[in-house]
């Protein structure tokens, strides 16, 4: 198994439309969770951290956690061309003492006008 | 202009050469990591620093060779190249342990062992 998981899409959804992004992690003892954005040939870039159970909002992105059930997602409301990219989920298992963030494989999403 | 930069951003290689890939960054950060990226993996640590003279494996360290003497400048390594190494590579780096911010990465150095 896995340790971050995810569909890795592509997600295609139309243009205003919500864009709803899973991602499992099989160590019950992570501490931190981030979801980067990933354009087509270029270097992740982070768009949401989480920390604790339950929804965090920034913008159109909301960021949901539930560690007892081990998932954390992603929503983008009123979905944008500009939104067309790779999401990576990233997770820091306990077992690694903080310094090691596991990447999930990446849900591509494609936004359409 | 700050930030991390990768050098080469291309390179071509044949296998059982070695390579060296840069990285420099002028944030002063604690933290660097060195990450790999393939299709159907996703993004994989290969080693990563928390400090100078501190390093550690991570994942998929075989094959590589990773030092850090100064903060700002981690080189990684192909002692003797293979294939299997082909890949895009991402330096990041971070002001804290990876739990608790954000890594910023570099433009990436593609890879290719022919």
């Amino acid at each position: 198994q896995k340790e971050v998981e995810q569909n890795s899409g592509p997600l295609s959804v139309p243009e205003g439309a919500i864009a709803s992004l899973n991602c499992t992690y099989s160590d019950r003892g992570s501490q931190s969770f981030f979801w980067y954005r990933q354009y087509s040939g270029k270097s992740p870039e982070l768009i949401m951290s989480i920390y604790s159970n339950g929804d965090k909002e920034d913008g159109r992105f909301t960021a949901q956690l539930n560690k007892a059930s081990q998932y954390v997602s992603l929503l983008i409301r009123d979905s944008q061309p500009s939104d067309s990219a790779t999401y990576l989920c990233a997770v820091t298992p306990i077992k690694a003492a903080g310094n090691k963030l596991t990447f999930g494989g990446g849900t591509r999403v494609l936004v359409k006008p | 202009d700050a930030g991390i930069t990768q050098s080469p951003r291309y390179k071509i290689t044949e296998t059982g050469r070695q390579v060296t890939l840069m990285c420099h960054q002028t944030w002063s950060h604690s933290y660097m990591f060195w990450y790999r990226q393939d299709l159907g993996h996703g993004l994989r640590l290969i080693y990563y620093s928390a400090a100078a003279d501190i390093t550690d494996k991570g994942e998929v360290p075989d094959g590589y060779v990773v030092s850090r003497s100064k903060t700002e400048n981690f080189p990684l390594t192909l002692e003797s190249a293979t294939r299997s190494q082909t890949s895009v590579y991402f330096c990041a780096s971070s002001e804290g342990p990876a739990l608790t911010g954000e890594l910023f990465f570099g433009e990436g150095s593609r890879l290719t062992v022919l």
